[in-house]
């Protein structure tokens, strides 16, 4: 079974924090995502990662940063917390190209506190 | 500025009819397009997809429909299930990169 797995379901963090999310795929995808979910405004892409140490910015990559070392491993940064980073943060991942069989995974998703 | 539009933020529907939920988009690179599923405090589910030299994909109970010319698809649920009740997310990818864009959602309620 597929599984994309991130490493906390909750977190609270303090303003200012440097705060690292994690996450870990199984099935040898070339592509991570790093998104986050808001009320009223959907999943907006963060960072998107399509090798080892590749990674290109996405539509709000503000405030935010991103480290690939290994191909299972897609790590989020948030270099300084601030209360407006408050939300829920989804991590996927996909084989390359268009097609059949290149949709993303989810995970759980993290939801991520800032006070 | 949205690529991806899902103008109608939710939707109610009376079990065991047909739902319909409704996405737009800009991009005329888009070239593979994807509908995901999403309960709360869970990770959006894949539901299905169809690739612009389609205009129609089936699987069960779910059909999604391609009109390229007007950069217009959707996705018909039928019959509508009590369990079909979640947010749906519209989303898209064009060739020359993976990156997958997404719609705000909807959110369908299917009442008994």
């Amino acid at each position: 079974d597929v599984k994309v797995t991130q490493s906390s379901r909750y977190l609270v963090k303090r303003t200012g924090e440097k705060v690292f999310l994690e996450c870990v795929q199984d099935m040898d995808h070339e592509n991570m995502f790093w998104y986050r979910q808001d009320p009223g405004l959907g999943l907006r892409l963060i960072y998107f990662s399509y090798d080892v140490k590749m990674k290109e910015k996405g539509d709000i990559p503000e405030g935010y940063s991103v480290s690939r070392e290994k191909k299972e491993r897609f790590s989020l940064i948030l270099e300084s917390a601030s209360t407006n980073q408050t939300s829920m943060y989804l991590c996927a991942s996909s084989s390359p190209g268009t097609g059949k069989n290149t949709e993303a995974f989810f995970g759980q998703g993290t939801r991520l506190t800032v006070v | 500025d949205q690529q991806v539009k899902q103008n109608s933020p939710s939707l109610s529907v009376q079990e065991g009819r047909i739902s319909i939920l409704n996405c737009d988009y800009t991009n005329s690179m888009f070239d593979y397009f994807l509908w995901y599923k999403k309960y709360p405090a869970e990770g959006p589910t894949f539901l299905i997809s169809i690739s612009s030299i389609k205009d129609k994909n089936e699987d069960g109970r779910f059909t999604v429909f391609l009109n390229k010319s007007a950069k217009h698809l959707s996705l018909h649920i039928v019959p509508s299930q009590p369990g079909d009740s979640a947010v749906y997310f519209c989303a898209a990818s064009e060739r020359r990169d993976d990156k997958i864009i997404f719609g705000k959602g909807t959110r369908l309620h299917i009442l008994p």
